[in-house]
């Protein structure tokens, strides 16, 4: 079975430092990972993917990934924060049998002060 | 939002009675699913479906069922709500080997 850890409930972060916000993973097969957003009282918005292909992914609002097979891991980045990016954060993995369903983990809160 | 529609947004309702979401797409998407949220837990998949009835069940599938009779809606019951099934219930839909989209959500009180 796959599983994903977000070892953080909470990261602080000031604006305009950067940022990271940890997953690591645990699959049988390929990685397919994810990172999506929620703002409050909202649905989930997809950030970023990895496939295949560069470790680092580039996704939306400047954030970006980095996929690291040999820690198994995922960590989501950003090189200055802004105080919208305040939200909550989830890192998934989606299953390879065919499916596609998503394991996610259970979440960090991101919070930026000005 | 990736046309889709989740109704109710918001409900309340007793414990013992049923309760049904609706999830309607606009993209005749093959995949559709339902995710529920709750606080230390993330999302966690509680059925799935890969076509017009073709259902599955996820991780926390007691006390659910699915039906999707057409490709645009899938439906979510709970047979006799309770009090654990409070909660935030997200529909998903995926269209081939792209990323999920989500829903607004439904907020669900069990009372």
């Amino acid at each position: 079975a796959q599983s994903v850890a977000q070892p953080e409930d909470q990261v602080n972060v000031a604006e305009g430092n950067p940022l990271t916000v940890k997953c690591t993973y645990s699959v049988s097969g390929n990685p397919y990972l994810f990172w999506y957003v929620q703002y409050p009282n909202r649905g989930l918005q997809f950030l970023l993917k990895y496939i295949t292909g560069d470790n680092l992914v580039k996704g939306s609002y400047g954030f970006e990934a980095e996929f690291n097979k040999s820690q198994t891991s995922f960590h989501l980045k950003k090189p200055s924060a802004l105080v919208s990016d305040s939200a909550l954060y989830f890192c998934a993995v989606r299953d390879d049998s065919g499916y596609s369903t998503l394991t996610f983990g259970k979440g960090t809160m991101l919070l930026v002060s000005p | 939002d990736a046309g889709i529609t989740q109704s109710p947004r918001h409900k309340v309702t007793e414990t013992g009675t049923p309760v049904t979401l609706r999830c309607h797409q606009t993209e005749n998407h093959r995949y559709m699913y339902w995710y529920r949220q709750d606080p230390g837990h993330g999302l966690r998949l509680i059925h799935y479906s890969y076509g017009v009835k073709d259902t599955d069940k996820g991780e926390v599938s007691d006390g659910y069922s699915v039906s999707r009779s057409k490709t645009e809606d899938f439906l979510l019951t709970l047979e006799s709500a309770t009090s654990s099934q409070t909660s935030v219930y997200f529909c998903a839909i995926k269209a081939g080997n792209t990323e999920a989209f989500f829903g607004q959500g439904t907020r669900l009180t069990v009372v």
